[in-house]
């Protein structure tokens, strides 16, 4: 158990919907990391939040968006959905507690599969 | 453009050999390498890493080796157990930019290792 927590596991929707998922990062971790793993494919960078603001954007489009609240729990959201968006999207804390050097020793939760029909 | 590149999709090893599971990058910006091992309906979790100042790292069972002149890093793990049984991932970051949020990753090997 990585201690990050994800929801849903699993989502079945239409094109055209709109989806949230919802991330916890470990308890203590500040930084929260959004990816896509789409079939066959590596972890595609999204989006990063530290302390609840933005810290870097990846390949994220712009039908998606991300924000980190104040208990540090994270949200994608992901509109106008595409049977392209289907895929395993990951979110990741890091156990840096600052804005020191962050080597990429992410802690994963176990995903959110969505299967856009 | 795929700056991390894992061309096995997939590897058979016995119970007590090497597994040697392969990486190659094309960024020389990446200075900064790591492996993530991945079980079905789980999230990666970190397995072991390396920087270039390095060309070798060890862990129990597990070292990663980096040859920085021919852009190239490899895992072993000795001997492979069938709880080794995942798929490796294989990621790069230029550690300079001080964020994980530049970790490129491969596209993953499967490894299997059977009895």
């Amino acid at each position: 158990d990585s201690g990050v927590t994800q929801t849903p596991k699993h989502l079945i929707t239409a094109t055209g919907q709109r989806v949230t998922l919802r991330c916890s990062p470990r308890s203590g971790d500040l930084s929260v990391y959004w990816y896509q793993q789409s079939l066959d494919q590596g972890l595609q960078f999204l989006i990063q939040y530290y302390n609840g603001e933005e810290r870097a954007k990846g390949n994220i489009l712009e039908r998606f968006s991300a924000q980190q609240f104040p208990d540090l729990h994270s949200e994608l959201n992901l509109s106008s959905l595409e049977l392209g968006d289907s895929a395993l999207y990951f979110c990741a804390s890091s156990s840096r507690r600052d804005r020191g050097l962050d080597t990429g020793e992410l802690f994963f939760g176990e995903g959110s599969r969505l299967t856009v029909l | 453009d795929q700056q991390v590149k894992q061309n096995s999709p997939s590897l058979s090893v016995q119970e007590g050999r090497i597994s040697i599971l392969n990486c190659d990058y094309t960024n020389s910006m990446f200075d900064y390498f790591l492996w993530y091992k991945k079980y079905p309906a789980e999230g990666p979790t970190f397995l072991i890493s390396i920087s270039s100042i390095k060309d070798k790292n060890e862990d129990g069972r597990f070292t990663v080796f980096l040859n920085k002149s021919a852009k190239h890093l490899s895992l072993h793990i000795v001997p492979s157990q069938p709880g080794d049984s995942a798929v490796y991932f294989c990621a790069a970051s230029p550690i300079n930019t001080g964020t994980a949020s530049k970790l490129t990753f491969g596209t993953g090997t499967r490894l299997q290792v059977t009895l």
